[in-house]
């Protein structure tokens, strides 16, 4: 089976960082999304990771660690627009193309 | 850019009604999906469909078929709807080797069943 675990909410300032962890536990694994899901609209693609390291883009960067089953999501210069829930999703190996979805942490971004 | 559509926003219909969700996608993905998506619960695997005429259940699949007859069009079914389908559904769609599979999702479908 897989397990995703992620905090239900957090809160932060305009203008800080703030990161978000997933850890998750599946059997093999093929893979790690984060998506961005406004309130009342569908999630949006934001990174991948298969390889341990990080990966920035822009302003938000994505880590992975394979071997403590880790990720997480950073937030840099945070903007009231990331007002959102963000959902982690981890891919089974052995060729699944089936993600499973964390329950997603609504993050409150305070002026 | 990848384009998922469904068809209905917003739908409100009856108990014991038959109700059908349609999704199109236009990027000549193999795989797609149908969630359900609830406070609290998170995003539920409803169905999904790696090919033509073929259809496999996930997590949630009682209450619900699908039925994909061509490549682009995946459409859910509820063939006696219930309250407790009330729900956002979001359609979905991948393909092998496009950015990991990735899962693009159209814009929701919010269903009441009153």
């Amino acid at each position: 089976g897989q397990n995703i675990d992620q905090p239900t909410e957090m809160t932060a300032t305009e203008g800080a960082i703030v990161q978000i962890n997933c850890t998750y536990q599946t059997s093999g694994f093929n893979g790690l999304f984060w998506y961005q899901q406004h309130a009342g609209e569908a999630p949006t693609f934001l990174s991948y990771n298969v390889l341990d390291g990080l990966e920035e883009k822009g302003r938000f960067s994505s880590f992975l660690s394979r071997s403590k089953g880790y990720s997480y999501l950073l937030l840099k210069e945070l903007q009231m627009k990331d007002s959102a829930s963000y959902l982690c999703a981890a891919l089974q190996g052995g060729g699944s193309y089936i993600p499973t979805f964390g329950r997603g942490t609504s993050l409150i971004v305070h002026p | 850019d990848v384009k998922v559509t469904q068809s209905s926003r917003y739908l409100v219909k009856r108990t014991g009604e038959k109700v059908f969700l349609e999704c199109v996608q236009d990027m000549d993905h193999e795989n797609m999906f149908w969630y359900r998506q609830d406070p609290g619960l998170g995003l539920r695997l409803i169905y999904f469909s790696y090919d033509v005429k073929m259809k496999e259940k996930g997590d949630i699949p009682e209450g619900y078929s699908v039925s994909r007859e061509k490549k682009e069009r995946f459409s859910l079914i509820l063939e006696s709807a219930s309250t407790n389908q009330t729900s956002m559904y979001l359609c979905a769609s991948s393909s092998p080797g496009v950015s990991g599979n990735t899962i693009y999702f159209g814009e929701g479908s919010w269903l009441t069943v009153v």
